[in-house]
């Protein structure tokens, strides 16, 4: 059964730093893996999908990688600003629905 | 392109009552989710369809939650009756086909008191 983990729990930093949020699987028979932003009292917004088959996507100031052999993806943000706090969520796809990590909350301090 | 519709936004009951949550996802999605979202923790997936059948519903609690996607579109999901612990948020999502990239509706916030 698919287990997802993310490290940290939370994490802050100044503005315009770059970050590394972090998300382990525990079956590397995945298809896909998608990154999520969730804001306060809101639904979930996707970032980026990875399918088994690609190494690493771009979106903006985003790009996620996959190493499907160690169990990971890591979301790397680029020049952080204020609005880019939230939370942060990955989820792994097998053959069965989004399986989520519990989030990496995200505080930009301007 | 319009995005996956939910209804309520909130809803608030006392333990007991039943409650109903609507669900429109994207046109053309023939999978459809429906997850819950304990404050603090990852959504947990609840049931899935593909079309209007049910392809998994192991973590959906059967004695007290029902969910139908009729003619394979809109689907809703209901719960009677509602427990305390089901006070959580309701997230429905869609996607064009069961591994593709799935897209979430704003979710209905219940409370149960």
């Amino acid at each position: 059964k698919q287990e997802v983990t993310q490290i940290p729990a939370a994490l802050s930093v100044p503005e315009g730093e770059n970050l590394v949020l972090n998300c382990s699987f525990t079956d590397s028979a995945i298809y896909n893996l998608q990154w999520f932003r969730q804001d306060p009292g809101k639904g979930l917004t996707s970032l980026l999908l990875i399918q088994s088959s690609q190494r690493e996507q771009t979106s903006g100031r985003l790009n996620a990688s996959l190493d499907k052999s160690s169990g990971r993806s890591t979301l790397y943000i680029a020049a952080s600003q204020p609005g880019d706090s939230a939370t942060y969520l990955c989820a792994g796809r097998e053959d069965t629905p989004l399986v989520f990590g519990k989030g990496t909350r995200l505080s930009v301090i301007a | 392109e319009a995005g996956v519709a939910q209804s309520p936004r909130y809803k608030i009951i006392e333990k007991r009552q039943s409650v109903a949550f609507w669900c429109n996802p994207i046109s053309g999605h023939a999978t459809l989710y429906w997850y819950q979202q304990i404050l603090g923790q990852g959504p947990k997936l609840l049931i899935q369809f593909q079309n209007n059948g049910v392809v998994d519903d192991s973590q959906l609690p059967k004695d007290r939650f029902s969910a139908e996607r009729l003619k394979g579109v809109d689907s809703t999901l209901k719960i009677q009756p509602a427990k305390l612990e089901d006070s959580a948020v309701y997230l429905c999502a869609s996607s064009l086909e069961r591994s593709t990239e799935a897209f979430f509706g704003q979710g209905t916030r219940l409370t149960v008191v």
